[in-house]
């Protein structure tokens, strides 16, 4: 089945940096790739997603690239702010809409 | 995005007891399905609901053990049953409407067991 790493577990940058995280899959079928936001206490929110048609998209301060023939992709977040502290998790799909997530990266933005 | 509700949000129960949660879409959504989060942990997939039939569920996971509903399109549940302390964690619901892939998830339910 598929498989999902996500580094690093955890990242700490200043208020005003940037923030990468970054994940690799490994079934080649995968074709949707999103990434989810978790506060304390809450359910995962979506955030922004990319398909396997697209090298990369970007909302505002969010930006996600994928590379799928080396099968990684990786958020970007720059001009962070503390209220983008939380954990944040990558995911696959390879069509059965049912996602593999990774282990998390809980970022930590110091004011 | 659909909104969805999870009820109970948080619950204690006692070992050898089940629970069950139950998870309310706000508009008719194609696919259900029902993850669980360990403490600290990623999310990981239970099961499929598929509305009208029995659900389809995952490596690692049994009907006995997690049976599910899905009565109609807006509406599951899950049954957390015969629970020891290692079943303590968040289970959360999701929701994908249409042909779209995007995955939408509710609050969660935080269950302790003791």
């Amino acid at each position: 089945g598929e498989n999902v790493e996500q580094h690093p577990s955890t990242l700490s940058v200043q208020e005003g940096d940037s923030a990468v995280i970054k994940c690799t899959y490994s079934d080649s079928a995968s074709n949707y790739f999103p990434w989810y936001k978790q506060e304390l206490g809450k359910g995962p929110q979506l955030i922004i997603d990319i398909r396997s048609n697209v090298g990369e998209k970007k909302d505002q301060r969010i930006a996600v690239t994928l590379n799928k023939t080396a099968k990684h992709f990786s958020l970007h977040i720059t001009e962070t702010q503390p209220e983008d502290s939380a954990v944040y998790f990558c995911a696959s799909d390879t069509g059965r809409r049912a996602l593999t997530f990774g282990s998390g990266t809980r970022l930590q933005v110091q004011p | 995005s659909a909104v969805i509700s999870q009820k109970p949000s948080r619950d204690i129960c006692q070992r050898g007891t089940s629970l069950t949660i139950q998870c309310q879409v706000d508009s008719q959504v194609t696919m259900m399905f029902w993850y669980r989060q360990q403490p600290g942990q990623s999310l990981t997939l239970i099961a499929t609901a598929n509305q009208g039939s029995e659900a389809t569920y995952e490596s690692g996971f049994v009907i006995d053990k997690f049976p599910i509903s899905r009565p109609n399109l807006t509406f599951s549940t899950l049954t957390v049953s015969n629970m020891s302390p290692e079943d303590s964690s968040i289970y959360l619901c999701s929701d994908t409407q249409g042909a779209s892939e995007t995955q939408y998830f509710g609050p969660g339910t935080r269950l302790l067991v003791l």
